[in-house]
């Protein structure tokens, strides 16, 4: 597509519930970003993918946290069981092939997840 | 450790002023630099960056930044400042292996 597209914009949801955000990158970016954005805080990294392969899940908070890209182009990423400090911004974003930390991301607009 | 500090939360400005928005980073080697722009329900957006060579770099909308290593510092510059500058800007700084750490970010108001 023409930019990174995102869906739920906004979720909310009960604790306890599962949820699932869905990224759609620009089409010709191999590297995906999940990048989690608290209230008054800067984005700060969760995962990437280049293509359908996961080099890096460091900053995944937990295990309840997971992330999917299975043909390289949409990823989703899944909360069980989620928790009230699970509320936040959580942003996708991708970039050209073999950029690595030299390339500019391009980010969607975001997905809000509030849970209560 | 990898971090990037933005003093500044919230910054306002008149407009056809000029504004500074600072940022210091901590990283061991050559770090690639980044300023972001966030408007309101917007995604963000990439101002400017610096890789390497001249220390004064030029980004769209007029903005600037000037890398100074003797002082960890990218801060961020434009001469004036338009209403529509508004936003929340971001400093990152690019780590290696596809990961990028941020600031807390620096909320511009623009008085008329």
């Amino acid at each position: 597509g023409a930019g990174v597209s995102q869906s739920p914009r906004y979720k909310v949801t009960k604790r306890g519930q599962d949820v699932t955000l869905r990224c759609d990158p620009i089409s010709s970016h191999a590297t995906l970003y999940w990048y989690q954005q608290a209230l008054g805080q800067g984005p700060e990294f969760l995962t990437y993918f280049n293509y359908e392969a996961q080099p890096d899940k460091s900053g995944l908070p937990s295990d309840r946290f997971s992330a999917e890209r299975p043909e390289g182009s949409i990823s989703t990423l899944t909360i069980q069981r989620t928790e009230q400090r699970d509320s936040a911004m959580y942003r996708c974003a991708s970039s050209p092939p073999d950029r690595g930390a030299t390339g500019e991301l391009f980010f969607g607009e975001g997905s809000r997840l509030t849970v209560l | 450790a990898q971090s990037v500090t933005q003093p500044d939360i919230h910054i306002t400005v008149s407009e056809g002023a000029s504004l500074e928005l600072r940022c210091n980073y901590s990283y061991g080697a050559t770090p690639y630099l980044f300023w972001y722009v966030q408007s309101p329900g917007q995604g963000l957006q990439l101002l400017l960056k610096y890789f390497s060579g001249d220390t004064l770099v030029q980004g769209i909308k007029g903005f600037e930044a000037e890398f100074k290593r003797s002082q960890s510092s990218f801060n961020l510059r434009k001469p004036s400042v338009h209403w529509s500058d508004a936003a929340e800007y971001f400093c990152a700084v690019g780590a290696g292996f596809n990961k990028f750490y941020f600031g807390s970010g620096t909320k511009l108001n623009v008085k008329p």
